[in-house]
């Protein structure tokens, strides 16, 4: 069965320090998303990327995040400056179409120390 | 803002009874979708619904829209320790792309 897969699935890092979560969609999908949710809490909508640009964002999502779709499969997340609140599971998402339904991966557990 | 509620928060039963978790919003949805995470792991997608009053059914689990698209309801017959985990309801508002998530329903299952 296709997949979301995400790297690395733990990642610890100093406040101020960038850091870049990776996803791989499903290769015939065309809408990717990320989501964070922070521990016991909802999952809450970050970015939605289709044809090469931002299609929405939340207010979560300030000038510090950054999405990129360097090549053909990859699709990242890039937080600049991190802050210890930033400390979450980030998932990344995709969907065939705008409407179906999302596919997960596993998630990044971000760790800002 | 835009607001997707659910209740109850958490629900402990025994296995073999019966589980209901609402989902409320405060404005009209085009549709909706249910997703379920077990403990350590990511949301999985369980169904959508789209049209006003549809019923789904997935074997134990009864999926309901109501009729003025602002509430839906997901019913499981006879629980089973394997349905432990956090349901959430996410509803799309318009024909935006987003789908805004409820915080999320736990259910605990005594064996």
């Amino acid at each position: 069965e296709p997949e979301v897969t995400q790297t690395p699935s733990h990642q610890v890092t100093q406040m101020g320090q960038e850091v870049i979560l990776r996803c791989v969609p499903i290769s015939n999908h065309l809408y990717f998303y990320w989501y964070r949710q922070i521990l016991g809490q909802k999952v809450e909508f970050l970015v939605s990327f289709y044809n090469n640009e931002i299609s929405e964002k939340s207010e979560i999502f300030d000038d510090q995040f950054s999405v990129e779709r360097p090549d053909g499969s990859n699709f990242t997340l890039k937080i600049r400056s991190t802050k210890l609140e930033d400390s979450a599971m980030y998932f990344c998402a995709s969907t065939w179409q705008m409407n179906t339904e999302a596919f997960f991966g596993q998630g990044t557990r971000l760790t800002v120390v | 803002g835009q607001q997707v509620m659910q209740i109850p928060q958490y629900q402990h039963v025994q296995e073999g009874e019966d589980f209901t978790t609402y989902c409320n919003s405060s404005t009209t949805l085009s549709n909706i979708q249910w997703y379920k995470q077990r403990p350590g792991g990511h949301p999985v997608f369980l169904i959508q619904l789209v049209k006003s009053g549809e019923v789904k059914k997935q074997k134990r689990l009864t999926f309901q829209f109501g009729e003025a698209k602002k509430n839906s309801s997901l019913h499981i017959t006879a629980t089973q320790t394997t349905d432990v985990g956090t349901y959430f309801c996410a509803g799309r508002i318009g024909n935006g792309q987003n789908f805004v998530f409820g915080p999320g329903t736990r259910l605990s299952v005594l064996p």
